[in-house]
């Protein structure tokens, strides 16, 4: 699976709109971005995920690229109980038989 | 309901001891995993088990052994424990069909002393 880069760290204010990017310049046409994170003390937790185009759910959008090497998880207010780790992952649904690589991810911390 | 529930949370035990971290699922998935979480906080597989069927097994010492006797079921056994060992052990699970999204547990914290 091809990798990411993502920031160490960022802050954020409680209540106001995030903004987590993801570089994945090596991304190949059948490699699925997903976004997994990981609340203290607790096993990840499955975000999002998107192939070419942006995508909501209820906890977050994804914003792809239209040349699809990079990508922005949006939450769009902050709260406390968002203070996580957030991992980007590539996806070959085809060669990964499930074996999702973690990077280090990005270890947001929100204030009150 | 836990979706995906392991057992026990929290284990504490001695250098050379044999310990079992026990993991069910009730989503009805065909897939699990057991992903360890270091020190230092990365993630990386183990095992995997396809209708308890082994279908990944990544550089793990021979000391830990999965075992799943029916698909909602895979338990890590774990012999001969060391130091190194110690580390959190998530349980995971997929559907083959579908997105390819994994389900994991909160995770067993193995402390070796």
């Amino acid at each position: 699976d091809a990798k990411t880069t993502q920031p160490n760290s960022m802050e954020s204010n409680e209540e106001e709109p995030v903004h987590l990017p993801c570089n994945h310049s090596t991304i190949s046409g059948t490699d699925y971005i997903h976004w997994y994170r990981q609340l203290p003390s607790q096993g990840p937790e499955y975000v999002i995920h998107g192939l070419t185009s942006n995508v909501n759910n209820r906890m977050a959008s994804l914003a792809i690229a239209e040349d699809r090497k990079s990508s922005t998880l949006i939450l769009h207010r902050a709260t406390l109980r968002d203070a996580a780790v957030y991992y980007c992952i590539l996806v070959n649904y085809g060669g990964s038989q499930g074996n999702l690589i973690f990077g280090k991810g990005t270890k947001l911390s929100v204030k009150p | 309901d836990t979706a995906v529930s392991q057992t026990p949370k929290y284990l504490v035990t001695q250098m050379g001891n044999d310990k079992s971290i026990k993991c069910e699922q009730n989503l009805g998935h065909d897939t699990m995993y057991w992903y360890k979480q270091d020190s230092k906080k990365f993630l990386k597989i183990m095992f995997s088990y396809n209708n308890k069927e082994l279908i990944i097994n990544e550089t793990v010492p021979n000391r830990f052994s999965p075992k799943s006797p029916d698909k909602a079921h895979l338990n890590l056994h774990i012999n001969s424990l060391e130091l190194g060992d110690s580390a959190v052990y998530f349980c995971a699970s997929r559907t083959v069909s579908g997105a390819n999204v994994l389900t994991f547990g909160a995770g067993s914290r193995l402390t070796v002393l």
